[in-house]
């Protein structure tokens, strides 16, 4: 398996909260992503980066924000959490000579 | 916009049954189209095609890729219950902007014993 951890694996808050969640990895791969997975939905693209300090936004990124300040993390930001931010988050990461991303294990996020 | 719509939403079928999942695709310059296992847990990788690679065999799975039609088959051959899970299908276009995919909303089987 890659290794790829995301910290913490579940969390509960409550609305108007910042969370902050990180994904961190070993295998020195240039790519991360964050995606969010809600029933009917499949995957959705947050932010991803293409190296240290550089980012861009995915396909629903109102309402998050990223950092990236060393190959091995990337961090998620809800900066005023909200109930439709309840969801599945994933990291991934690539290589990048494919496009095969590997997953983290995932951290389930409540907002109440 | 790139656009992936799998089929049918979810299906059950008893083991030994032969499952037909199904990916539709709309992408820019296509490059590659992936299928990802999902348990109750991350997505696995199952299989990557391209151009060059448009059919896929591991064991009971198999995939085809039709370039002209811009669809996708994962055949599973034999079910059994650890078959039951999500899959999803994704794909990339070439030169695509921090190698991002596209993914669909996923196919639920169900392998009842």
């Amino acid at each position: 398996d890659a290794g790829i951890t995301q910290s913490p694996r579940h969390k509960v808050t409550e609305t108007g909260t910042p969370v902050t969640l990180r994904c961190h990895q070993t295998e020195n791969h240039r790519y991360m992503y964050w995606y969010r997975q809600d029933p009917g939905h499949g995957l959705r693209l947050i932010h991803y980066s293409y190296g240290v300090k550089d980012t861009d936004k995915g396909e629903v990124s109102d309402g998050y924000s990223v950092s990236r300040s060393k190959t091995e993390d990337f961090l998620l930001t809800l900066e005023s959490a909200t109930s439709s931010q309840t969801s599945v988050y994933f990291c991934a990461i690539s290589e990048g000579t494919t496009n095969e991303q590997f997953f983290g294990p995932g951290t389930r996020l409540t907002v109440l | 916009e790139d656009k992936v719509v799998q089929s049918p939403l979810s299906l059950v079928v008893h083991e030994g049954d032969t499952v037909t999942l199904n990916c539709s695709y709309e992408v820019t310059n296509f490059r590659s189209l992936l299928w990802y296992k999902q348990e109750k847990k991350a997505p696995t990788f199952l299989f990557m095609l391209t151009s060059s690679g448009i059919e896929k065999k591991s064991g009971r799975l198999s995939s085809i890729l039709d370039k002209k039609e811009l669809f996708s088959i994962l055949n599973i051959t034999a079910t059994q219950t650890g078959d039951s899970a999500v899959y999803l299908c994704a794909v990339a276009p070439l030169k695509a902007a921090g190698n991002k995919l596209t993914f669909g909303g996923g196919t639920r089987v169900l392998v009842k014993p």
